[in-house]
């Protein structure tokens, strides 16, 4: 089952503007994480925010969270066409172990 | 950094037949690794928790019976789709956690696009 939501579910932007794609969860979770899926291709980890963290910033990303809304989200900054992929964000639930619960996805378009 | 390799990267197979996919840990070792259903367009769901020297754990709705799963040593695990049916085409994707990464995150394979014909 899925444990997120992602919203939205596909966004096309111009290089050069931001992309920012939420993602809601339903339980207690230990962290969340952030992947990027090339169309037919495996996924890449972004970037793990523990559950005692608010924010976290690796190059142009950043990620916020908010476990009192039980929600995330993933901040891109001055896109590139070569950030065209499908964004999941993922989370290892408190108590479930090692497994990853992938969220619905967004499907991020930079066009030139 | 940690590397999971996939093979094969696609599969065609007639209606009937079994096909193996290989997962493979090539720099470090893995107790666990999973198994991931993805359809197109859609997101990944998790079929189940391979457990090296141990029977694989099965999320609910899994067959366990037609997806078989092998792990035999700590860098190698197997899935085995038995008397695939067209409905089984899927891209399915392992991934194992090396726990000595200072990331924390998740290697994936690049993953097999199954496709029963």
């Amino acid at each position: 089952s899925q444990q997120g939501e992602e919203d939205p579910q596909a966004l096309s932007i111009q290089e050069g503007e931001n992309a920012t794609m939420n993602c809601s969860y339903k339980t207690s979770i230990n962290n969340l994480q952030w992947y990027r899926q090339n169309s037919g291709r495996g996924l890449v980890h972004l970037i793990l925010i523990r559950s005692n963290e608010r924010e976290k910033h690796s190059g142009r990303l950043r990620v916020t969270l908010d476990t009192s809304k039980k929600s995330s989200s993933l901040l891109i900054t001055a896109s590139r066409a070569a950030d065209t992929a499908s964004y999941f964000c993922a989370t290892v639930l408190t108590g479930g172990g090692n497994k990853l619960t992938f969220g619905t996805g967004t499907q991020l378009k930079v066009e030139l | 950094g940690a590397v999971v390799s996939q093979h094969p990267s696609w599969v065609i197979c007639k209606s009937g037949t079994s096909v193996k996919i290989e997962c493979r840990s090539l720099d470090f070792q893995a107790t666990t690794m999973f198994w991931y259903r993805q359809f197109p367009k859609q997101s990944l769901m998790l079929m189940a928790t391979s457990n090296e020297g141990s029977k694989a754990t099965y999320e609910q709705g899994v067959e366990k019976d037609k997806f078989l799963i092998n792990h035999a040593s700590l860098t190698l695990s197997t899935l085995t789709v038995t008397s695939a049916h067209p409905e089984d085409s899927s891209f399915y994707i392992c991934s194992a956690r090396d726990w000595t990464g200072s990331q924390n995150g998740y290697t994936f394979g690049s993953g097999t696009r199954l496709t029963v014909v």
